[in-house]
């Protein structure tokens, strides 16, 4: 089975440029998040969709990012204008649909990430 | 808001030694999710713990989850090089089923 794939796998930009990266998740998997993680942090949540909607951005920056997942597979994520404190990695997940049992949720798998670096 | 402690930040230990990382959460936890990230690569998933008590064994790893479901802690017996890693603990909020990451332990094993 393919992994979830995220390109590009680095990306070097100067501030107040904009970026954009993809994300293609497992084949099935309804549900996809993207997460940044800074350098000794670990991940931190930016948006959740659940097929083609949204379940939580609430950490997402939405005055510079933006996130959309039009048919409900393959997804985009955007930054525009880019800020210094951006340079992290983004790590792309996907998990199957539907809860594995009760209180119990579904493992997240992670693609390799593209590394940011914003002069 | 919500945060999901882990200690200790780093460790060093001598191929064989034992290694425990312990997670807290300032809130109650319907579960929590044990990941390991290689340097350089992503996290991948390790174990879920759901029931308030819960010990889950995979060969030397060892995860405990809190009676009050609040903390958690993995234990490695006789560390290996091939444990080196950052490992992370990731709390589900009761209320939201919003996934909360630790800041993570980043294991080095001298051989």
């Amino acid at each position: 089975e393919a992994g979830v794939a995220q390109s590009p796998r680095y990306k070097i930009i100067e501030k107040r440029q904009s970026v954009a990266f993809w994300c293609n998740p497992i084949s099935g998997h309804a549900t996809l998040y993207w997460y940044q993680q800074i350098l000794g942090q670990g991940p931190k949540l930016l948006i959740q969709f659940q097929n083609n909607g949204v379940v939580d951005d609430s950490q997402l920056p939405k005055d510079r990012f933006s996130a959309e997942r039009l048919k409900g597979v393959d997804s985009t994520l955007k930054i525009q204008p880019a800020k210094l404190e951006d340079s992290a990695v983004y790590l792309c997940a996907s998990s199957p649909p539907g809860l594995a049992a009760q209180g119990s949720y579904n493992e997240q798998f992670f693609g390799p990430g593209t590394r940011l670096t914003v002069l | 808001g919500q945060q999901v402690m882990q200690i200790p930040q780093y460790q060093h230990v001598q191929e064989g030694e034992d290694f425990t990382t312990y997670c807290n959460s300032s809130t109650t936890l319907s579960n929590i999710q044990w990941y390991k990230q290689r340097p350089g690569g992503h996290p991948v998933f390790l174990i879920q713990l759901v029931k308030s008590g819960e010990v889950k064994k995979q060969k030397r790893l060892t995860f405990q989850f809190g009676e009050a479901k609040k903390n958690s802690s993995l234990h490695i017996t006789a560390t290996q090089t091939t444990d080196v890693g950052t490992y992370f603990c990731a709390g589900r909020r009761s209320n939201t089923g919003k996934l909360i990451f630790g800041q993570g332990t980043t294991l080095q094993v001298k051989p």
